[in-house]
């Protein structure tokens, strides 16, 4: 997995949009860009996961520029629920044997 | 819903006393993980799987061990509990790729006293 750096915490008001960005410099030709939330006491969930340009679900968007150095994680109008411990992950998605490994993540606040 | 399960959710256990700690999925993927996690910390590695009879060591020094024996299971043991072995442990699995999504179980949470 290539190097990662996030924000190790946020704040935000309940119903507005949060983005939180993740710089992947050393990111390789064949790496995607993986999103995971986790809440206390659970195990990371897989939000959303893209190569380039915009990806949308109906959790989240992820926006990755052109040079891919770096993506975007936007979660529209958040609600105190949306509270959690975010990372993002950069590797490829087909092969290699290299152990999925969590950094630190960036811890969102909502307050009401 | 991810088809991984842990059991026990939630162990206390006295110093010095074995347990193994369970984790299977049926979804047949190759690649298994445990972590450990302490409430608001990190999710370290402590061991994974590549397919049956292959066991590695992660990032965090552990004093458990594990086996893999058939692909669906990958239990976790420890020979001897003790205080600072409290804490959440959390089994996931995936198919191969370094980056490919994974199922978490429920975790256990274990406590030594």
């Amino acid at each position: 997995l290539a190097k990662t750096t996030q924000p190790i915490s946020m704040d935000s008001y309940e119903g507005q949009e949060v983005n939180i960005t993740c710089s992947h410099n050393n990111i390789a030709t064949n790496d995607y860009i993986t999103w995971y939330q986790q809440f206390p006491s659970q195990g990371p969930r897989f939000i959303i996961q893209g190569y380039k340009t915009k990806v949308t679900n109906e959790v989240a968007s992820l926006f990755i520029p052109a040079d891919r150095k770096s993506s975007t994680l936007s979660l529209p109008r958040v609600s105190l629920s949306d509270t959690a411990v975010y990372y993002c992950l950069v590797g490829t998605v087909s092969s290699g044997n290299t152990p999925l490994v969590f950094g630190k993540g960036t811890r969102l606040s909502v307050i009401a | 819903e991810a088809d991984i399960y842990q059991t026990p959710r939630y162990l206390v256990i006295g110093t010095g006393k074995k347990i193994t700690l369970e984790c299977s999925q049926t979804m047949g993927h190759d690649k298994m993980y445990w972590y450990q996690q302490d409430p608001g910390m990190e999710l370290h590695l402590i061991h994974y799987s590549y397919g049956v009879n292959s066991t590695e060591k992660g990032d965090l020094s552990s004093e458990s061990t594990v086996s893999r024996i058939r692909t669906e299971h990958f239990p976790l043991t420890l020979e001897s509990a003790r205080p600072s072995h409290t804490s959440q442990y959390l089994c996931a699995s995936s198919e191969p790729g370094t980056n490919t999504e994974a199922f978490f179980g429920q975790g256990t949470r274990l406590t030594v006293v």
